[in-house]
């Protein structure tokens, strides 16, 4: 079983919507967690990156949020653009592992 | 930024032949580099890690005879699939990490490769 679990697997919106991205993780203790945005055929670029100590992280339009007690974080997308598409991933790492989640593919349309 | 190059961007081969994949860092010494492999809508799949000079540590499952990895300069790491076959065809990721156990790694933009 993933150690990180994303929700949901897929998404469409409109451009100019906002939308949210889950990610559910059982790795314990872990030094930090990252959102890295993968374009299709390209490689992962990281957007946010947070200790357990910190709660939320921004990044332009992109804001991250973390609570270690639930082991839950989410990304937030405001005002999505039609280059927000994209396959969102997030990974935990804890000893020099990376655990990556399977990501959420993200679609904006006109 | 940090800068990771990977060539070719894509490749094409038949089965049974061997393919490379280079790795560059270009404006950093990168002391460590990752290899991962990625399926079509999957996530990517790490496959071995390489410090400059040293063997690479290949994880669970991934035959390290198969993928020949070479981290020779500390910008520049290959993988080398031997004997490749359909199932070898994936997107191939390297990134890099300017010291060992630091949290930064930076992704190369992936390589292609189709096996006839």
């Amino acid at each position: 079983k993933n150690q990180v679990e994303q929700s949901p697997q897929s998404l469409i919106i409109l451009e100019g919507k906002n939308c949210t991205l889950q990610c559910n993780y059982t790795v314990s203790p872990f030094s930090n967690l990252r959102w890295y945005k993968q374009d299709t055929g390209r490689g992962p670029v990281s957007l946010t990156i947070m200790t357990f100590s910190e709660n939320t992280k921004s990044n332009g339009r992109y804001t991250a949020t973390l609570d270690a007690d639930t082991k839950q974080s989410s990304l937030h997308i405001t005002a999505s653009q039609l280059s927000d598409s994209a396959s969102y991933i997030c990974v935990v790492r804890r000893e020099g592992k990376f655990q990556f989640g399977a990501g959420t593919q993200v679609v904006v349309t006109p | 930024g940090a800068v990771v190059s990977q060539h070719p961007s894509w490749v094409i081969c038949k089965s049974g032949t061997s393919v490379k994949i280079e790795c560059r860092s270009l404006d950093f010494q990168a002391t460590t580099m990752f290899w991962y492999r990625q399926f079509p809508k999957q996530s990517l799949m790490l496959m071995a890690t390489s410090n400059e000079g040293s063997k690479a540590t290949y994880e669970q499952g991934v035959e390290k005879d198969k993928f020949l990895i070479n981290h020779a300069s500390l910008t520049l790491s290959t993988l080398t699939v031997t004997s490749a076959h359909p199932e070898d065809s994936s997107f191939y990721i390297c990134s890099a990490s300017v010291a060992v156990g630091t949290d930064t790694q930076y992704f190369g933009p992936g390589t292609r490769l189709t096996v006839l």
